[in-house]
């Protein structure tokens, strides 16, 4: 067990929809960090927030939103969901933006119909 | 472009002897490396990572070893167990306004055969 915990563990939505996943990081870690796993891309680096602030960006789509609030527990946002954000994506805390160890939770896996 | 390449999909090795992972890079900028490790429905669980000013790091039986001139990097796991057996992941990290963007290759599946 990590100390990171995501919910949902899986989500079924159709197409055009939105959907919210949650993340709280491990305690004490101030760096949250959003990937997404598909088959043909691997893990991919998305958005990372440090103390409630933005800090880097990936291959984030416009469509996808995320923000950290003051408890330190972080949202990914997906909208106009298209059958191709279907993946497992992952939330992962550190002590500080890096270089640290990165701690992943377990997942959302999300399906897109 | 990928960045980070494990160009083994698989590996297939006999419980007791060595796993050897390999990865290589194409980003000068990358300046700490990390393996993980992934089971499935599960989230990748960190195992061991290196800074690119040391070409060794050791822990238990886990060893990385980096090659900065030929941008390579494998991860040792001596012996190896079917406990091990899981999908390695190893990302790179650049420094400065790029640290905590990781960059991970696809992945090896590591069976360990009893």
């Amino acid at each position: 067990d990590s100390g990171v915990t995501q919910t949902p563990k899986h989500l079924i939505t159709a197409t055009g929809q939105r959907v919210t996943l949650r993340c709280s990081p491990r305690s004490g870690d101030l760096s949250v960090y959003w990937y997404q796993q598909s088959l043909d891309q691997g893990l991919q680096f998305l958005i990372q927030y440090y103390n409630g602030e933005e800090r880097a960006k990936g291959n984030i789509l416009e469509r996808f939103s995320a923000q950290q609030f003051p408890d330190l527990h972080s949202e990914l946002n997906l909208s106009s969901l298209e059958l191709g954000d279907s993946a497992l994506y992952f939330c992962a805390s550190s002590v500080d933006g890096g270089p640290y160890e990165q701690y992943f939770g377990p997942g959302t896996r999300l399906t897109v119909t | 472009d990928q960045q980070v390449k494990q160009n083994s999909p698989s590996l297939s090795v006999q419980e007791g002897r060595i796993s050897i992972l390999n990865c290589d890079y194409t980003n000068s900028m990358f300046d700490y490396f990390l393996w993980y490790k992934k089971y499935p429905a599960e989230g990748p669980t960190f195992l061991i990572s290196i800074s690119s000013i040391k070409d060794k790091n050791e822990d238990g039986r886990f060893t990385v070893f980096l090659n900065k001139s030929a941008k390579h990097l494998s991860l040792h796991i001596v012996p190896s167990q079917p406990g091990d057996s899981a999908v390695y992941f190893c990302a790179g990290e650049a420094g400065g306004t790029s640290y905590g963007k990781l960059t991970f290759g696809q992945g090896t599946i590591l069976t360990v055969h009893p």
